[in-house]
């Protein structure tokens, strides 16, 4: 049973629009949530994290918001740029990632059209 | 900077065949990680190792082993390649920190297996 589920396999946005990517868990366990970004033949590039303490952590134009009770995280990019389209995994772990060990989603494929 | 290095970027391997696929890390990490990507399944854990000659089973074990000799370097071996093989596999490490925040996993530019 997959314990971190991206719902979306994919999402079109227009340039200077708002990209949300959804992201849910299921192991109350959980609490260490990070986003990766991939381009096609590159390995997944760090994003942003966010604590289990926190509900927001911001950084430039990314944002993630953590609904603990509803074991649900999103990513928001504002504004979306051509350069954002990429695939974004949603991965999180437990004992605040002390031990490394990453549980990822499936991945979305974000396309941001000019 | 961070450095996680695969030693190649596309394999071609006959079935059958013995493959190793390497990876090494700059950054004194304890853990290292092999995953494989595969369209629709996301990133799934093949083996981990958190030091130097220990090594834990994940999520897709079957067909695979690992080694970690040294600490700067994690080997994925594929004992006898076969065609649902041909995959993506992307290593990573990451730090053990005391306090586990902002501990984010760093990943090569993966290996494109590709097995015939």
């Amino acid at each position: 049973d997959q314990q971190v589920k991206q719902n979306s396999p994919s999402l079109s946005v227009q340039e200077g629009r708002i990209s949300i990517l959804n992201c849910d868990y299921t192991n109350s366990m959980f609490d260490y949530f990070l986003w990766y970004k991939k381009y096609p033949a590159e390995g997944p590039t760090f994003l942003i994290s966010i604590s289990s303490i926190k509900d927001k952590n911001e950084d430039g134009r990314f944002t993630v918001f953590l609904n603990k009770s509803a074991k649900h995280l999103s990513l928001h990019i504002v504004p979306s740029q051509p350069g954002d389209s990429a695939v974004y995994f949603c991965a999180a772990s437990e004992d605040g990632g002390s031990q490394g060990n990453l549980i990822f989603g499936k991945g979305t494929k974000l396309s941001v059209k000019p | 900077d961070v450095k996680v290095t695969q030693s190649s970027r596309y394999l071609v391997k006959r079935t059958g065949e013995k493959v190793f696929l390497e990876c090494v890390q700059d950054m004194d990490h304890e853990n290292m990680f092999w995953y494989r990507q595969d369209p629709g399944l996301g990133l799934r854990l093949i083996y981990f190792s958190y030091d130097v000659k220990m090594k834990e089973k994940g999520d897709i074990p079957e067909g695979y082993s690992v080694s970690r000799e040294k600490k700067e370097r994690f080997s994925l071996i594929l004992e006898s390649a076969s065609t649902n093989q041909t995959s993506m596999y992307l290593c990573a490490s990451s730090s053990t920190l005391l306090t586990g925040w902002d501990t984010e996993a760093f990943f090569g530019q993966g290996t494109r297996l590709t097995v015939v």
